[in-house]
């Protein structure tokens, strides 16, 4: 069991650019979230999914856009990067609404 | 807003020491959740408490839940350098699927 994986990594990436990053999850977990994570502050949730083929806004969710096409995969897209993006990004999955469980997360730095 | 207060933010003391953090809000909560967080790593659930006034241990950590399932505090009783850390309290609320996080408690335990 490789519970929740995130790729990539790590990414640097010029204002203006976009990318995507992947989270899977093999549990069969219904619910899935997207954190972010900066100093001070906790993890504020993005978006977030309650099942396949479903997604919803978070906390902070300007800025970004969300699938969930698979019931596995979960996928956070930024359209536009901006500097105030810069973050350490987690994604989660849980059966239940609470009790997550979280990837290694994605160190994302946009210049 | 933080609806979850922790306290303290920092806390650097001694192996063998005992110490205790907090997390504090206004609001109540059907459960609460403790996770610990590792540098370069996702937070990994601790416990759940879900009854107000439960006591849960887990070898040498204390979790209770305040008896108006408003608070919760962790105790860790001769701290280790393994037990470094940030520790993150969350809540749910049953009209909300999103969990409510508190900013966490970066504990440092000196050999």
């Amino acid at each position: 069991n490789a519970g929740v994986t995130q790729t990539p990594k790590f990414r640097v990436l010029k204002t203006g650019q976009s990318m995507t990053l992947l989270c899977a999850q093999d549990m069969n977990h219904e619910y899935m979230y997207w954190y972010r994570q900066d100093p001070g502050m906790g993890l504020r949730l993005i978006h977030y999914s309650v099942g396949e083929g479903t997604t919803a806004k978070g906390e902070v969710p300007d800025g970004y856009n969300v699938s969930r096409l698979k019931k596995q995969n979960f996928l956070l897209g930024l359209e536009s990067a901006a500097p105030s993006q810069t973050s350490v990004y987690f994604c989660a999955s849980s059966r239940r609404r609470v009790e997550q469980f979280f990837g290694p997360g994605t160190r994302l730095t946009v210049l | 807003t933080q609806l979850l207060e922790q306290s303290p933010q920092f806390l650097s003391i001694q192996e063998g020491e005992n110490l205790t953090v907090y997390c504090n809000s206004s609001s109540v909560f059907s459960s609460l959740q403790w996770y610990r967080q590792e540098p370069g790593e996702g937070p990994v659930l601790l416990v759940t408490v879900v009854t107000g006034g439960e006591v849960k241990k887990l070898k040498r950590l204390t979790f209770q839940f305040g008896d108006a399932r408003k608070d919760s505090s962790l105790h860790i009783t001769a701290a280790q350098p393994g037990d470094t850390g940030l520790y993150l309290c969350a809540g749910a609320r049953d009209s909300n699927y999103q969990l409510i996080w508190g900013a966490g408690t970066k504990l440092i335990i000196k050999p």
